[in-house]
């Protein structure tokens, strides 16, 4: 069984500021990890994933992730802040076996927001 | 654009009246995905086709069906829409290959927002 605990639902910084949302993960096998936004009365768009390799992984809009297995933690950062990043953040773990579709678990949500 | 497209945005139906809502992709994937999204919670897997084999989660109430005429069309049929039906439905399609990486990325639409009155 897999599951992903994210810490805090909301999360608030000013803008220019650094951005740490909070991910930690159970898995019984190699996870794959992503993290996704959302936009009110949108779809998940993809902001980062870490599959295989490197434990430092870029994302789109300035975002990066760290896999720490020792931890077992994915946690998201950004160097300084934009009004656009305010939204909803999930985190999640991906099962799957070669040949099979994958299926996510996801975590509960950060929601974002950004001050002046 | 290869995308995935779901109609409609917006979907307001009766309690108890039948609703279906559609997704449709350009992307080829053999794997389409429903997912149900209440307010301010996770998205919760309801069931996945691949190809045409159904998939259907433990604990998805059997008032939600589905139905994949083809690769590119998945359909979502809420035989009895309850007030708790009330929520964003999300569709998603991947990839699987037999070879190489196990891994396949979901790709999701914008979401339908159902609304029960």
């Amino acid at each position: 069984a897999q599951s992903v605990t994210q810490l805090g639902s909301h999360v608030s910084v000013s803008e220019g500021a650094l951005v740490l949302l909070r991910c930690n993960y159970s898995s019984s096998v190699p996870p794959y990890l992503f993290w996704y936004v959302q936009y009110p009365n949108q779809g998940l768009q993809l902001l980062l994933k870490y599959t295989t390799g490197a434990t430092l992984v870029k994302g789109i809009n300035g975002f990066e992730a760290e896999f720490k297995k020792s931890e077992t933690s994915f946690h998201l950062t950004k160097p300084s802040a934009h009004m656009s990043d305010a939204a909803e953040y999930f985190c999640a773990v991906s099962s799957h076996y070669t040949g099979t579709a994958s299926k996510l678990t996801f975590g509960t949500g950060t929601r974002l927001q950004v001050t002046l | 654009d290869a995308m995935v497209i779901q109609n409609p945005r917006y979907q307001v139906t009766q309690f108890g009246k039948p609703v279906t809502l559609s997704c449709s992709q350009t992307l080829n994937h053999n794997v389409m995905y429903w997912y149900q999204q209440k307010s301010s919670q996770a998205p919760k897997l309801l069931f996945h086709y691949y190809d045409k084999d159904f998939n259907n989660e433990a604990d998805t109430p059997d008032n939600f069906q589905s139905r994949r005429p083809n690769t590119s069309f998945c359909f979502l049929d809420i035989r009895s829409p309850g007030l708790g039906d009330a929520a964003m439905y999300l569709c998603a399609t991947s990839r699987v290959s037999q070879r190489g990486s196990s891994y396949n990325e979901q790709f999701f639409g914008p979401g339908t927002r159902l609304t029960v009155l």
